[in-house]
């Protein structure tokens, strides 16, 4: 089955350090990868996306991405973390394969707690 | 959250009734989708929709169906509640995977916090 891993429910880092938020696939192919932010009782935003080409991603508000294709890894990651990252992290994949239905599939999420 | 609304966005029932949900874009996009969010499952694909009228399952669609008789709402319609259907409900949209080659990425909608009693 295909599925998605956060590897971790919560990741404490200081600010000003710099933070990894893992992620893991068990999808076949090459699929599409995504990254979304969660605050308080609001909906998902999206933060960046792998399509292709280089595997370094940059995206939102200082994050970026390193898809490792032989690890199936998707890591979010930024230099510095700042109090108000603090939020719920979902990474997400869509198999390339299997028609274009749009359907993403979730990690469980990983809560980030950024302390002064 | 721009471009979509979701009513209601808070709801508390009783099992056994049915309850419909609504979201709604003014952003054209074609593909419209309904999560629920539960502590530690993430967000599970309960339906979506590729174009008016066109609907499929997603992995949770038990218990729930849907409509969309306009490219701007969406309905999740809950027959008969039960107390395993108290969640958060997300609605997406995207222009789909089509158009954008597979990387479209999804736009969330504020959320409905149900509760079944």
């Amino acid at each position: 089955a295909q599925s998605v891993a956060q590897p971790e429910d919560q990741v404490n880092v200081a600010e000003g350090n710099p933070l990894t938020v893992k992620c893991t696939y068990s999808v076949s192919g090459n699929p599409y990868l995504f990254w979304y932010v969660q605050y308080p009782n609001r909906g998902l935003q999206f933060l960046l996306k792998y399509i292709t080409g280089d595997n370094l991603v940059k995206g939102s508000y200082g994050f970026e991405a390193e898809f490792n294709k032989s690890q199936t890894s998707f890591h979010l990651k930024k230099p510095s973390a700042l109090v108000s990252d603090s939020a719920l992290y979902f990474c997400a994949v869509r198999p390339r394969q299997g028609g274009n239905t749009g359907k993403l599939i979730f990690g469980q999420g990983t809560t980030l707690q950024v302390k002064p | 959250d721009a471009g979509i609304t979701q009513s209601p966005r808070h709801k508390v029932t009783e099992t056994g009734t049915p309850v419909t949900l609504r979201c709604h874009q003014t952003e054209n996009h074609r593909y419209m989708y309904w999560y629920r969010q539960d502590p530690g499952h993430g967000l599970r694909l309960i339906h979506y929709s590729y174009g008016v009228k066109d609907t499929d399952k997603g992995e949770v669609s038990d218990g729930y169906s849907v409509s969309r008789s306009k490219t701007e709402d969406f309905l999740l319609t809950l027959e008969s509640a039960t107390s395993s259907q108290t969640s958060v409900y997300f609605c997406a949209i995207s222009e789909g995977p089509v158009l954008a080659g597979g990387g479209d990425e999804q736009f969330f909608g504020p959320g409905t916090r149900l509760t079944v009693l």
